[in-house]
């Protein structure tokens, strides 16, 4: 099993709809969880990061976590088409100097 | 400006002959990583650093070596490149792996 699960996608939403993203990863002892959004040739930049069970939302972005179920999502609200990258996440496993991600999803929001 | 700076973007090479990529941060970042990401399988950590003097292996090692003889610096040293090097490089830092990594702009490596 891989540490951490994404669907590569594409998702496709139409502008201005929801868009929902979601990451499962496979050790218990993770720790710190990260969203990170990846343009077609750039290199990823920091979205969010999520420590405790619940949400956290920061503009039209709310990354959720749920340690019980190791699962940890991010929505997008109001999507526009700029939002339109692959999403990668990311995690700390505790006690570990590393960190992890996934394949990423990729996003597509048609005008 | 905040960041870091990889060097070359791109490099042609051929097989066997030595090369070295630089990565460079003026944040004053404990933390470096180097990754290396490839279709289908995202990124993945080929060595990392907590400070200077201080590295250890990630989950694909084999065929690179790094040094942290300064804080700032963090180069990636291929001694004998192979094709199945060639990929996109990433390197990373930040003050706390809990706040999340911060990127340089990545280095297309060839090799052939």
């Amino acid at each position: 099993q891989k540490e951490v699960e994404q669907n590569s996608g594409p998702l496709s939403v139409p502008e201005g709809a929801i868009a929902s993203l979601n990451c499962t990863y496979s050790d218990r002892g993770s720790q710190s969880f990260f969203w990170y959004r990846q343009y077609s040739g750039k290199s990823p930049e920091l979205i969010m990061f999520i420590y405790s069970n619940g949400d956290k939302e920061d503009g039209r972005f709310t990354a959720q976590l749920n340690k019980a179920s190791q699962y940890v999502s991010l929505l997008i609200r109001d999507s526009q088409p700029s939002d339109s990258a692959t999403y990668l996440c990311a995690l700390r496993s505790g006690g570990y100097q590393k960190v992890t991600f996934g394949i990423g999803t990729k996003l597509q929001v048609i005008p | 400006e905040a960041q870091v700076t990889q060097n070359p973007r791109y490099l042609i090479t051929v097989t066997g002959k030595k090369l070295t990529v630089t990565c460079s941060q003026n944040m004053n970042h404990e933390y470096m990583s180097w990754y290396r990401q490839d279709p289908g399988l995202g990124l993945r950590q080929i060595y990392y650093s907590m400070n200077v003097e201080v590295t250890d292996k990630g989950d694909v090692p084999e065929g690179y070596k790094v040094s942290r003889k300064e804080k700032r610096n963090f180069p990636l040293i291929l001694e004998s490149p192979s094709p199945n090097q060639t990929s996109l490089y990433f390197c990373a830092s930040t003050t706390s792996l809990d706040y999340g990594y911060t990127f340089g702009s990545g280095t297309r490596l060839t090799v052939v």
